[in-house]
């Protein structure tokens, strides 16, 4: 399976900013929009925070954004709080077959 | 409230079969393309399984392609995955999740090991 490339692990203090990076191929983030952003802590439902590369769901933080440029999409949560603490996940469209995602392999974000 | 609650998952021993169950409430069922992702112990999420809408399209994960069958039940609001020739590596939480590419709702997951 494909997978799109991710830095196991982002940390920061309360109230910085941190980006997570996500890098994929000609196949996935180099040729779609069509990225999107979990929010996963332990033992509870994963959370949409940001779709096609740039959009903000309703109801979530306005701290969290996110961004494309050519093979790598990026997720910046401003104003890091303990709250934040979570794993992270991309996801991007593939295009090879009907409902062909692709997600990295996720970041551990660290509030020191 | 969109709800989504997953049922089903339990130990199985290798080559046995589960059948998961997803519970919808709080919006259309009939409207939305829906999914099963599974995220396997110390390892990221991965989409294992969708369906559209009305049945007519399926897609699975190579890694579930001929074992796993993805189905929906339009009256009962229902989704579910029949599992067959269980893997140690198919050890997972499962999550329903409504959406087409992006997957704007999840359950909580029902959790799924196999071993002998």
């Amino acid at each position: 399976q494909f997978t799109l490339t991710q830095p196991a692990s982002v940390s920061g203090s309360p109230g910085q900013s941190i980006t997570i990076s996500c890098t994929g191929t000609t196949s996935d983030v180099g040729s779609y929009d069509l990225v999107s952003w979990y929010q996963h802590h332990p033992n509870k439902a994963p959370k949409l925070v940001v779709y096609e590369a740039n959009k903000r769901p309703s109801g979530v933080s306005h701290r969290f954004s996110g961004s494309k440029s050519g093979y790598t999409a990026s997720l910046t949560i401003s104003g890091l709080q303990a709250e934040d603490e979570a794993d992270y996940f991309c996801c991007s469209f593939a295009g090879t077959e009907i409902f062909h995602v692709v997600f990295g392999g996720g970041t551990k974000v660290t509030v020191l | 409230e969109v709800q989504l609650v997953e049922s089903g998952g339990a130990l199985a021993q290798p080559g046995r079969s589960l059948r998961l169950s997803c519970a919808t409430s709080g919006f259309n069922f009939d409207d939305f393309n829906m999914h099963w992702v599974r995220r396997a112990p110390g390892k990221g999420l991965e989409w294992v399984s969708g369906i559209s809408w009305n049945s007519g399209r399926v897609g699975y994960a190579d890694s579930v392609k001929g074992r796993f069958t993805i189905s929906r039940d339009g009256a009962k609001r229902s989704l579910h995955l029949q599992m067959d020739s269980l893997r140690p590596e198919d050890t997972a939480l499962y999550y329903c999740a409504r959406g087409d590419i992006v997957f704007d709702n999840w359950g909580q997951g029902t959790p799924v090991t196999v071993s002998s």
